[in-house]
């Protein structure tokens, strides 16, 4: 068993629809990350947090250290949303554990 | 530069030969990471520097992986005797802070495809 597992693995989705993608974890961690890696390859950070929830922009993410549960909501998609978003978690001082992420699509 | 920058960008080998790919990190950034990444996978750890010092080489998958950052700056990832296994994209990432619990800033990758 993965010791980091999101889902759905794929998610289609129309414009303007919420969306919302989980992230499970078995192992203790000291922070969760939520990235976004688009074809290509690039990923950028969106989120780190360790606690609670944060919102950044139609982005909102949050974790329930207790449940070992986080989720990321994109309200309002847009087709440029169309990426994927994988969910890694801090289990070392300098480990990052990744999710095999979730392939959205967004179409207009 | 703006970010974290990686060379080259594509690189094909033939199976046994040696490879170099190169991590170029946000000036001042203490931590640089390297992770694999096979297709339809998410990333992996390879190791970890915290400036010039490998703290956590845990992650290379064989002896024949080896990385450095002499100088705390610029590192490079090594693949000796290159195998068809090794194919994958190799992603390197800087953060300000020491350890994983910083936000990292990733490199576009360098995909590896040996022959």
């Amino acid at each position: 068993k993965n010791e980091v597992e999101q889902s759905p693995q794929n998610l289609t989705a129309q414009e303007g629809e919420f969306i919302t993608i989980n992230c499970s974890y078995s192992v203790g961690i000291s922070a969760l990350h939520w990235l976004q890696q688009h074809p290509g390859g690039g990923i950028v950070s969106l989120f780190m947090l360790s606690s609670g929830k944060k919102k950044h922009g139609r982005l909102i993410a949050t974790i329930n250290i207790q449940e070992k549960h986080s989720s990321l909501h994109i309200t309002a998609s847009h087709p440029r949303d169309s990426a994927v978003y994988i969910c890694a978690v801090s289990v070392a001082p300098d480990k990052l554990i990744f999710g095999t992420g979730t392939r959205l699509q967004v179409f207009p | 530069g703006a970010g974290v920058s990686q060379s080259p960008r594509y690189k094909v080998a033939k199976r046994g030969q040696d490879v170099a790919l190169r991590c170029d990190p946000i000036s001042g950034h203490v931590s640089l990471f390297w992770y694999q990444q096979a297709l339809g996978q998410g990333p992996e750890f390879l190791t970890y520097f915290q400036n010039e010092a490998q703290l956590d080489k845990s992650g290379l998958p064989s002896d024949r992986f080896f990385a450095e950052r002499p100088e705390g700056s610029v590192s490079t990832l090594k693949i000796q005797r290159t195998q068809q296994e090794d194919s994958a994209v190799y992603l390197c990432a800087s953060s300000w802070d020491r350890g994983s619990t910083d936000t990292q800033y990733f490199g576009p990758g360098t995909r590896l495809t040996v022959l």
